[in-house]
């Protein structure tokens, strides 16, 4: 069936370091992908999205690149800050009023 | 304000009582959504609607009803609370469910059931 199947965390770095988050997807078709992120205390809200294979999502210096060839959706940023710290969650949309989300990936980063 | 916004922000209620969480936005957006956030679950969908007086079963309903007479609302009943019902939930609302539409989330309702 659908899934998305996310990094458990939490991932601890420090400031500067590099993140990687890696998603994959089970699904029928050809989904579009998202990336949610969810600071402590609020709702989720969009950070960014690919709708079709080797799409690029970018926001805020976070990049996610649609591979269809090993159906993953890994999000990635060069230099984390403490603000990103949050959690991270991976998900697809398959043209239904429905998405599929992951179980969400925390991220904590040192000063 | 614009946006999406969920009351009361937490509530500690009794097994057995009935509670209901509201869900009001302010872009006449068509869809909206309910869901729970729970540890090692992510996101159930508890129920959605399309648009006013429509509404469908998500994942996870049992315990929980829903009604929508205006578009703008979208409160989640629970009939009856059980300490499996403890939970962050989260209300949503998007334009329209094409591939490309993205949700936007309110800020959530702590609900502990003691």
């Amino acid at each position: 069936g659908n899934s998305v199947t996310q990094m458990e965390g939490p991932v601890t770095l420090s400031e500067e370091a590099f993140l990687t988050i890696n998603c994959t997807y089970t699904a029928t078709g050809y989904p579009s992908l998202f990336w949610y992120v969810q600071y402590p205390g609020e709702g989720l809200q969009l950070l960014l999205k690919a709708t079709k294979a080797d799409d690029k999502g970018s926001n805020k210096g976070f990049e996610a690149t649609y591979r269809k060839e090993t159906t993953s959706f890994h999000l990635e940023k060069g230099s984390v800050q403490v603000s990103d710290s949050a959690v991270y969650f991976c998900a697809f949309h398959s043209g239904t009023y429905k998405y599929i989300f992951g179980t969400g990936t925390r991220l904590k980063v040192l000063a | 304000d614009a946006g999406i916004t969920q009351s009361p922000r937490y509530k500690i209620t009794e097994t057995g009582r009935q509670v209901t969480l509201m869900c009001h936005q302010t872009w006449s957006h068509s869809y909206m959504f309910w869901y729970r956030q729970d540890l090692g679950h992510g996101l159930r969908l508890i129920y959605y609607s399309a648009a006013a007086d429509i509404t469908d079963k998500g994942e996870v309903p049992d315990g929980y009803v829903v009604s929508r007479s205006k578009t703008e609302n979208f409160p989640l009943t629970l009939e009856s609370a059980t300490r499996s019902q403890t939970s962050v939930y989260f209300c949503a609302s998007s334009e329209g469910t094409g591939v490309s539409y993205g949700y936007t989330f309110g800020s959530g309702t702590r609900l502990t059931v003691v």
